[in-house]
């Protein structure tokens, strides 16, 4: 049972429009939520996150949403660049006690942006 | 700037054999982890440990065992490996509630 969902195994843009990541949810005692980016042959990165007690979080060219009563965020980057191509896995996790590092992870997002 | 080192990289195994994969962390983080990442499945939590002496289970462990006697090592060792184990394994070291700092990533066939 997939708690974590990205549903689009890939996406497209041109350079400098906006690109948009989206990730379903189905575990309610997930309370922080996270984006982690991965360039080939390396380890993933933490890229952005938001608290469950929030619906938006800016970090410059990105920008988190979440929509609790959905159960869905999605990832927005404007202007989006070429250097941003990888693979991008949306993360959930309970972060309370010693649960906080246990993430639960989506099957990630090609993001390919052409120039 | 270390932070999280795998080994090896690479490595190719015959049904039934064992090894290590090796991950050391110079963060003083006390809470680690194992992922294997495979195609379609994103990244699944194998073992994780929240100190030293300390460890549990994750999402997928079978066939694999981990111990943690230091703050700054904690190993994967596969029993007896399978074809199924072929994979991608990450190590992370936690920095705060969903931090985590990755290794390079070790790679795994099993024949």
């Amino acid at each position: 049972d997939q708690q974590v969902k990205q549903n689009s195994p890939s996406l497209s843009v041109q350079e400098g429009r906006i690109s948009i990541l989206n990730c379903d949810y189905t575990n309610s005692m997930f309370d922080y939520f996270l984006w982690y980016k991965k360039y080939p042959a390396e380890g993933p990165t933490f890229l952005i996150s938001i608290s469950s007690i929030k619906d938006k979080n800016e970090d410059g060219r990105f920008t988190v949403f979440l929509n609790k009563s959905a159960k869905h965020l999605s990832l927005h980057i404007v202007p989006s660049q070429p250097g941003d191509s990888a693979v991008y896995f949306c993360a959930a996790v309970n972060a309370g006690g010693t649960s906080y590092g246990k993430l639960t992870f989506g099957q990630g997002t090609i993001l390919t942006v052409h120039p | 700037n270390a932070g999280v080192t795998q080994t090896p990289k690479f490595q190719v195994l015959k049904t039934g054999q064992s090894m290590t994969l090796q991950c050391a962390q110079d963060m003083n983080h006390e809470y680690m982890s194992w992922y294997r990442q495979d195609p379609g499945m994103g990244l699944r939590l194998i073992h994780y440990s929240v100190g030293a002496g300390i460890t549990d289970q994750g999402e997928v462990p079978n066939g694999y065992n981990v111990s943690r006697s230091t703050t700054e090592d904690f190993p994967l060792r596969l029993l007896s490996a399978a074809p199924s184990q072929t994979s991608v394994y990450f190590c992370a070291s936690v920095g705060g509630p969903g931090e985590l700092f990755f290794g390079e990533g070790s790679r795994l066939t099993v024949l």
